[in-house]
């Protein structure tokens, strides 16, 4: 089975705080991809970063990072000194080599940054 | 820089209504995607279209749905007869040979039926 969990459903922080959203696949493919996109209350959706399955490295993005780890199965995803700007929806994605056709999205985390 | 586009940003229509959403896909681009996301869900899988014909459909996309690329630049949903379920944001993506998996993702339509 293909399938993206996001056990966050909503979260809330102060701004000036960290805050890391979580993100879980399946997939039995050895070659795919794996996304971050943001949706702010307007609805469209921000394309945030791009990983395939063969490289590990983290990333770093200004006060974004992600951490893709392969053994878990999991590509969190932290800011650091949340914004008010930042408050959206994230979506984790999937794009798996036997499906190249579709990209599998989890459920969302609502993110909302208090001033 | 390139971008995907679609039209219109909101419809409204009648129950019942045959509604089309149309795209203009990134011009180099070769393969297309609908995707829809009902409001406060994850956004869904619809349809796939390559070289001018479906290569991957889910099980939402049944025979109300059908696209088509009527011109060169232009790629199409259409519904119809809607239903009030049919109420969603839909969203057209487009991909390159080169790197096919890469979808860009337009802005939206909006669509409301009442």
């Amino acid at each position: 089975a293909q399938k993206v969990t996001q056990a966050q459903t909503e979260i809330s922080v102060v701004e000036k705080e960290d805050v890391t959203l979580d993100c879980v696949y399946e997939t039995r493919d050895t070659t795919y991809y794996l996304f971050w996109y943001k949706q702010p209350p307007s609805g469209e959706l921000v394309f945030l970063i791009r990983r395939n399955s063969f490289d590990e490295q983290n990333e770093i993005s200004g006060r974004y990072s992600w951490n893709f780890q392969k053994s878990t199965s999991s590509f969190n995803f932290t800011i650091t000194a949340s914004q008010v700007v930042d408050s959206a929806v994230y979506f984790c994605a999937l794009n798996p080599r036997t499906s190249y056709d579709k990209v599998i999205f989890g459920p969302g985390t609502s993110l909302s940054v208090i001033p | 820089e390139p971008e995907v586009t679609q039209t219109p940003s909101h419809q409204v229509t009648q129950m019942g209504q045959e509604v089309i959403l149309r795209c203009v896909p990134i011009s180099n681009h070769l393969y297309f995607y609908w995707y829809r996301q009902i409001l406060g869900q994850k956004v869904e899988f619809l349809v796939s279209f390559y070289n001018n014909e479906i290569s991957e459909k889910s099980e939402i996309f049944d025979d109300q749905f059908s696209v088509e690329r009527p011109d060169g630049s232009n790629f199409t949903l259409k519904i119809r007869s809607t239903k009030l379920e049919d109420s969603a944001m839909y969203f057209c993506a487009s991909s390159d040979l080169s790197s096919y998996n890469e979808q860009f993702f337009g802005p939206g339509t909006r669509l409301t039926v009442l």
